[in-house]
Order: C-alpha cells, then sequence, then structure tokens
C-alpha cells in the first residue's frame, strides 16, 4: 500500500514567491495533518483536517500561510509570500478513527527559501 | 498548558547497551494518549507505540520496551542490545486538547 505521498520533495525559492505543497493522504484516514520541523522550533503542529474541514489551525504562524483540503485525497499547504524563516522540513501526516491513533507520516518536503 | 520535556538532547552508546530515553509530560486533562516516534537519519517520522491515560500497563515488543507511570507523569522507553540501526531521532507526543511534540533526542548507537 501507497504511504503519505508529499510533493515537491525539495523546493527551492527565493524570497517573496508563493509556495504550494502538496500531500496526498493514506486511502480511507479521515484525519490530515501538516507539520513544521526545524532547528530551533522543533517538530510544530500547524493545522489539521477531519473530513476534509480544517479542525484546528492555531499552530499556523501567520496569515502568509494557508492550507485547504479540497477531498479526501489531496490537501496543499501554501505560503505567500514566502521568507527565509519559513524554510524548514514540513510534513504531513494522516491517521483514522475517532480515537487518537498513530499518524502515517510522508516523507517531507524540505523547503528553503532564499 | 500541555507540554512534553524530553531532557535529554543527545545519548551516544555503544552496540548492545541498554538504553533509557525518558519523556515527561505535562496536562491537566484525565484524558490524554502519548506516543513515542522514531526519526531515522532518512527523515520520515515512524510510530513505535500508543499509550491512553487508563492503561498504565507496560509493554514490549522486541527489544523495545515502555514504562508509563501516572504518578511520575513519565512515559519512558529502553532500548535493550542497542543496535546501529537504531541510531536515530526519538519523540515523544502527548495528544488532549492539542498535540504536542518533545524536541526529541538524538541516539547514536556505535558499532
Amino acid at each position: 500500500d501507497a504511504g503519505v505521498i508529499q510533493s515537491p520533495r525539495h523546493e527551492v525559492t527565493e524570497m517573496g514567491q508563493e509556495v504550494t505543497l502538496r500531500c496526498k493522504p493514506i486511502s480511507g484516514h479521515d484525519y490530515l495533518f501538516w507539520y513544521r520541523q526545524t532547528m530551533m522550533r522543533g517538530l510544530e503542529l500547524l493545522i489539521y483536517f477531519n473530513n476534509n474541514v480544517p479542525i484546528d489551525d492555531s499552530g499556523m504562524p501567520e496569515d502568509r500561510f494557508s492550507a485547504k483540503m479540497p477531498n479526501a485525497s489531496f490537501s496543499t499547504l501554501k505560503i505567500q509570500p514566502s521568507e527565509p524563516r519559513d524554510s524548514a522540513v514540513y510534513f504531513c501526516a494522516s491517521s483514522s478513527g475517532t480515537v487518537p491513533q498513530e499518524q502515517y507520516f510522508g516523507p517531507g518536503t524540505r523547503l528553503t527559501v532564499t | 498548558a500541555q507540554k512534553v520535556t524530553q531532557a535529554q538532547t543527545e545519548i551516544s552508546v555503544v552496540e548492545k547497551e541498554d538504553v533509557t530515553l525518558d519523556c515527561v509530560y505535562e496536562t491537566r486533562d484525565t484524558t490524554y494518549y502519548l506516543f513515542w516516534y522514531k526519526q531515522p537519519p532518512s527523515g520520515e517520522l515512524v510510530f513505535l507505540i500508543r499509550r491512553n491515560s487508563f492503561d498504565e500497563q507496560n509493554e514490549i515488543s522486541g527489544r523495545y520496551s515502555w514504562n508509563f507511570q501516572k504518578s511520575t507523569s513519565s512515559f519512558n522507553f529502553t532500548i535493550t542490545a542497542s543496535q546501529v540501526v537504531d541510531s536515530a531521532v526519538y519523540f515523544c507526543a502527548l495528544i488532549a486538547n492539542d498535540m504536542r511534540f518533545g524536541a526529541g533526542t538524538r541516539l547514536t548507537v556505535k558499532p
């Protein structure tokens, strides 16, 4: 079975540009999570969805960040405009069930903003 | 506020040694869930174990074991007879009314 798929795996962009990260969760999973990992701040939950509906976006750092889940098999995390401090590894994860279950993580997208 | 503390930033052991990774958590909720994840050098996080607050039984899975003690708010992870392939960053996480990860412990197992 395919795991969580993220694209691109690496992204290098210039400050001010729009960046879109993509995620395909595991089929049948009804929860989707976006995380950011940096050396300074560790692993942070940005937002999560249940049945395509955003449930908690309190971790989204600023209005420059937005996330959507138009259907059960696709989600995007957009940064517009990007800044050098957004450089990080962004992970997508999915899980299923009403009780907190283990999350399956994608390989991550390493974003570098110059 | 909820918090997860992994006081050990880095641990280095020699192969076949036993090693314990500490995790201390804080929450006011009576229902919560604790997790351990492994992040090998490849970067992807891998689930290891989940425990809910009503189940204090210790768990053993091969060389891995977990000790959950509500009295000390700890959920420690022990690797017995460590191997080089155990080298990774290990994260403890807490889910109650929100989700928190610890800062992680980088374990290096030398041959």
